[in-house]
């Protein structure tokens, strides 16, 4: 089964608005990372969380990662229509081999200008 | 331009084929993926290579194959055991053992007619 599980499965706001996407899992992790999508393309990074943190930022994203209740939460601020994507949480597992991502179904966000 | 690329963008294919997608990055990265993404789904990783002559099975390895022959490409078979291939398939790259960020190719999406 799914390790990150994002909600809600869908969003729309409208530009200016904030956008906050949800993020579960349900085993230890080493990092909890969080991806965008463009319709039709490859993955882009956004930004990364050690477990031993608590919340980052990066530019207009805010992260939040509480481990007691194993969810993570992505804040963007003043929302854009070049906003518009697909948002995927992806949990870090230990593996004999390196960290093993585990992604979410994602977050389809909507910014309407 | 340093990145990851991946070829064909498109690719339709008979019941029965086999077909084979390209993965070349110039990052110098050691480690390498294959996921398998569809529709409102998040991805799920096929098979990964650490190194070059080596590679691990991942969740939905069955009906797939690879190789990694060189550090800068790792090519992904889809056999025609694999029962239900029509997806977006996506290649990603990573720099070592001790990195967390993968980076992702554009994409190629395979329909089987």
């Amino acid at each position: 089964s799914q390790q990150g599980e994002e909600d809600p499965q869908a969003l729309s706001i409208q530009e200016g608005e904030n956008a906050t996407m949800n993020c579960s899992y349900k085993t230890s992790i080493n990092n909890l990372q969080w991806y965008r999508q463009n319709s039709g393309r490859g993955l882009v990074h956004l930004i990364l969380i050690r477990s031993n943190e608590r919340e980052k930022h990066s530019g207009r994203l805010r992260v939040t990662l509480d481990t007691s209740k194993k969810s993570s939460s992505l804040l963007i601020t003043a929302s854009r229509a070049a906003d518009t994507a697909s948002y995927f949480c992806a949990v870090a597992l230990r593996m004999e081999y390196g960290n093993k991502l585990v992604f979410g179904a994602g977050t389809i966000l909507r910014v309407k200008s | 331009d340093g990145g990851i690329t991946q070829s064909p963008k498109y690719l339709f294919r008979k019941e029965g084929q086999n077909v084979t997608l390209s993965c070349e990055q110039n990052l110098n990265h050691d480690a390498m993926y294959w996921y398998r993404q569809d529709p409102g789904q998040g991805l799920r990783l096929i098979y990964y290579s650490q190194i070059v002559n080596d590679f691990q099975k991942g969740d939905i390895a069955e009906g797939y194959s690879v190789s990694r022959e060189k550090k800068e490409s790792f090519p992904l078979t889809v056999t025609s055991a694999q029962k239900n291939p029509t997806a977006f398939y996506l290649c990603a790259s990573r720099q070592g053992a001790k990195a967390d960020t993968q980076y992702f190719g554009p994409g190629t999406r395979l329909t089987v007619l």
